[in-house]
């Protein structure tokens, strides 16, 4: 069956500009995450969706990150304003429902901000 | 604030080598451990989830152990091989939360 999917793979934005990164989780996976990996490092926890309902969102390093999972599917997760130090891999993960541990990722949106 | 550490950053073997690959973690109040496997420009592969009550887990060639008491973590490969070539990270994930921490990972390199 299908995994979790990303798009764009890859974005280059000039700093300043307004981006969005897409998910599609696997069908019928209720949790959804998001997560930064900058180069080198390991992922870092930015948000948490239970179906539409946004749990956590701890993790987003400022107000110019906004997610979004208005149906319970596929998630945005839009970044304004873009800096420098947005460029890093942008990780969705999916699992089956809270108590399901394991987590599905997705291949990663690469975004590189000039 | 639960930090997870894993060393070495960085492992080249010749290929045939048994391995074991390191992860800590500073707070032993954990609900599991997870190993997961990341390949240049790919996302996440779980390997390997690890329920706080276990001790071990196994899959094949893979062996990984848990030791909640001392914040401690091995993965252990068996019989090194190229294909095993990629970066290795462990995360835990906390009761009452639902995000992994991650590790920054074990690079590894298996040459022939």
């Amino acid at each position: 069956g299908a995994g979790v999917s990303q798009s764009p793979r890859y974005k280059v934005a000039k700093r300043g500009q307004d981006v969005a990164l897409r998910c599609d989780p696997i069908s019928g996976h209720v949790s959804l995450f998001w997560y930064q990996q900058a180069l080198g490092q390991g992922p870092e926890f930015l948000t948490y969706f239970q179906n539409e309902a946004q749990l956590d969102k701890s993790g987003l390093p400022s107000d110019r990150f906004f997610a979004e999972r208005p149906e319970g599917s596929v998630s945005t997760l839009k970044i304004q304003r873009t800096q420098q130090e947005d460029s890093a891999v942008y990780l969705c993960a999916s699992s089956l429902d809270r108590d399901q541990e394991t987590q599905y990722f997705g291949p990663g949106t690469r975004l590189l901000v000039l | 604030k639960q930090e997870v550490t894993q060393i070495p950053a960085a492992l080249s073997v010749p290929e045939g080598e048994n391995l074991v690959l390191n992860c800590s973690f500073t707070d032993s109040a954990i609900y599991n451990l997870q190993w997961f496997r990341q390949d240049p420009g790919k996302g996440l592969t779980s390997l390997l989830l690890i329920q706080s009550s276990q001790r071990e887990q196994t899959s094949g060639r893979l062996n990984a152990s848990l030791d909640k008491s001392s914040g401690r973590s091995t993965l252990y490969i068996a019989a090194s091989q190229p294909g095993d070539s990629a970066t290795y990270l462990c995360a835990v994930a906390s009761y009452n939360t639902d995000k992994l921490i991650f590790g920054t990972g074990t690079r590894l390199q298996v040459f022939p």
